[in-house]
């Protein structure tokens, strides 16, 4: 089965804080691509930052990254220097290839809250 | 750039009715997407179109439920004889390789079937 696990529904962190999301997924596949998108309460989802499984190097774009344990099958999100802007929901995702199809299985979501 | 294009953004409708979503993608993706989500829950896999080809569809996808994309460009979902069960938020989304296989999502369309 491919699924995607959160494990905490909510988080909060007080700001100019780090914070780490956790993310855990299951899968055969041997080549694939994870990503953690945001969705603020305007409700539009936006990528945050993405991972080719290939890669050994953990990705990073400027206060946010990941810690990518192919082994364990663990993802998980740190935010640096929190800010208020990055109250949201943050879903964790990775991309199927199947039989020329290709589609996004994400986590429940982890509701973080960001405080002054 | 105008990014993807959602239409409407809100319905609401009586049960029994059919509704229409529109989507139109950022040009030039030729990867369509459509999810659905609901409150509390992360978004869940409908269908998925390559240019005009529709190449997987779900199981959640009944068969009141129908996508299309004639042109390889702006896509249609349909529900016919919507139920209350229906009620959610519907996700387009696009891509292409070129994208760097980054998937880009719209404002949603929100439906509430009464």
């Amino acid at each position: 089965a491919q699924t995607v696990t959160q494990s905490q529904p909510e988080m909060s962190v007080q700001e100019a804080e780090t914070v780490t999301l956790s993310c855990t997924y299951d899968t055969s596949e041997s080549n694939y691509y994870l990503f953690w998108y945001k969705q603020p309460p305007s409700r539009q989802m936006i990528l945050v930052i993405r991972q080719e499984a290939y890669k050994q190097q953990n990705a990073t774009e400027n206060r946010f990254s990941v810690n990518f344990q192919k082994a364990a099958k663990s993802f998980s999100l740190k935010i640096s220097d929190s800010q208020l802007g990055d109250t949201a929901m943050y879903f964790c995702a990775f991309m199927i290839y199947q039989g020329g199809s290709e589609k996004l299985v994400f986590g429940k979501g982890t509701k973080l809250t960001v405080n002054p | 750039d105008t990014g993807v294009s959602q239409d409407p953004r809100h319905k609401i409708t009586k049960r029994g009715q059919n509704v229409t979503f529109r989507c139109d993608p950022i040009s030039e993706h030729n990867r369509l997407y459509w999810y659905r989500q609901t409150l509390g829950q992360g978004p869940e896999f409908l269908t998925y179109f390559q240019n005009e080809a529709q190449l997987e569809k779900s199981r959640l996808l009944s068969d009141r439920f129908s996508a299309e994309r004639p042109k390889g460009s702006f896509s249609t979902l349909e529900i016919q004889r919507t139920e209350q069960g229906d009620s959610a938020m519907y996700l387009c989304a696009s891509s292409s390789p070129g994208a760097g296989n980054t998937i880009y999502f719209g404002e949603g369309s929100w439906l509430t079937v009464v």
